[in-house]
Order: C-alpha cells, then structure tokens, then sequence
C-alpha cells in the first residue's frame, strides 16, 4: 500500500518568494516514483516534476525542483520566484513497483493537496 | 496536439439513475485511467485500462460502477443506480507508458463533475 501526506492545507506568499510545499510518503514498494501534478481552478491536472526513487540527483524544471530526502520519505517541491499564476492546488503522488514490475502498479496514489496563493 | 477531452464537463442526474461519463484519450495513448475527485481531496484510482482491457480494477467503489474501452481508445465510466455519494469529479487520464520504468506521465482531461440530486 503506499499513503501520501500533505500536511500544509493552505498556503499564502508574497510574489517573488520562494515557496517550499511539504510531501511524505510511506510505500512497502521496492523502487518508486514521486510526481507534483497543479491544479488551476480550471481543474485540470497538471505535471510539474517527477523523481525516481533511485536518481541520485533532485530532479529540476525550471522553477520547479524537488528536495528528495528518501531516508525521511520526503519529496518536498520548491518553486522558486512565485508568480501569481501559481496560484493553484498542487498534489503530490506516487507509483510504485512491487518485487516484479507489472501493469497492475500503474496507478497514482495523491496526497489532499496544498493550497497555495501567491499575494502580489 | 488534442490533449484529453472528457464529455459531458457537468453532470446533473436525479438518485438512482443510470449515467455515462466519456473520454478521449490522447491519439496512440494505450494506457488510460479513470479517478474520481471529492470535494477537498485528492484524486482517487478507480480503474487502469491497457488497450482494451482493465489491468487494474481495484479502485471502483462497487458493482454500480463500471467502464468499457471496447476499441482501445475512447472509454465509457458507467455508474448504475446513483447515490448522493457518487457527486464528485470523475477525471480520465492516459499515458503511452505501458510498461517498466517509474516514470510515467499521465496527461488528465478537464474532468467530469457529477452531481447526484
């Protein structure tokens, strides 16, 4: 079974400020993923970042990074320079792979999500 | 490129009706998904199709609920005698990933929001 918390309900930040959003994570999982997905009023699911359970290196796009701590389960994202267009929920998520990878394992398993709103 | 699409975008049915909720996947996608989204909580797996099969069925709540992919590409999220329970936004996604490798980007539709008077 794996379980994301998110721990930060709601989150606000002056713009420009660089803003750290909480994820642990618990899996019995031999080797998995981390995933930030956003999520605009709009309500589509975006994909931000991901990280392999192996990857030595945090991962990195753009703004976006991911502070990778895998001796506490922690797969906090960090944005740097907020914007007022990351106003948004943002969810953290998991998939994992078992002893043998198999297409049972596909699926995501989500954190309840941050709100974070970027006061200008 | 035409990303996820996901019809109807709102639901209103009346307890105890049958609906149908329906998603494209991204052409040449073959893995699709179907979550459902409650008010305040994050997405929930309900089930993963590969090609035309259900690998992994294991989130759907009951036997009310039920999806097809009859041709590998378009689905259909069947819900049977609605509860007030059911209200929430039912989001698809697809991916071309099928198999090995961790990473595994699901691109999601709008969703479809489902509201059970």
């Amino acid at each position: 079974a794996q379980k994301i918390t998110q721990t930060q309900p709601g989150m606000f930040v002056q713009e420009k400020e660089a803003v750290t959003l909480d994820c642990t994570y618990d899996t019995s999982d031999q080797s998995y993923g981390l995933f930030w997905y956003k999520q605009p009023s709009s309500g589509e699911m975006i994909f931000l970042i991901y990280q392999g359970s192996y990857d030595e290196q945090n991962a990195t796009e753009g703004r976006y990074s991911l502070n990778f701590q895998k001796a506490r389960k922690s797969a906090n994202l960090v944005i740097s320079a907020s914007q007022l267009g990351d106003s948004a929920m943002y969810f953290c998520a998991m998939r994992g792979l078992g002893l043998i990878s198999n297409f049972g394992n596909e699926k995501l398993t989500f954190g309840t999500g941050t709100r974070l709103t970027i006061i200008p | 490129g035409a990303g996820v699409s996901q019809t109807p975008s709102n639901k209103v049915t009346e307890k105890g009706k049958y609906v149908e909720l329906r998603c494209d996947p991204i052409s040449g996608h073959t893995a699709l998904y179907w979550y459902r989204q409650s008010l305040g909580q994050g997405p929930e797996f309900l089930i993963y199709f590969q090609g035309t099969g259900a690998a992994d069925d294991s989130g759907l709540p009951n036997d009310r609920f039920f999806a097809v992919r009859p041709e590998g590409s378009v689905s259909t999220l069947k819900i049977q005698r609605t509860e007030r329970g059911d209200s929430a936004v039912y989001l698809c996604a697809s991916s071309s990933v099928t198999s090995g490798g961790l990473y595994n980007e699901q691109f999601f539709g709008p969703g479809t929001r489902l509201t059970v008077l």
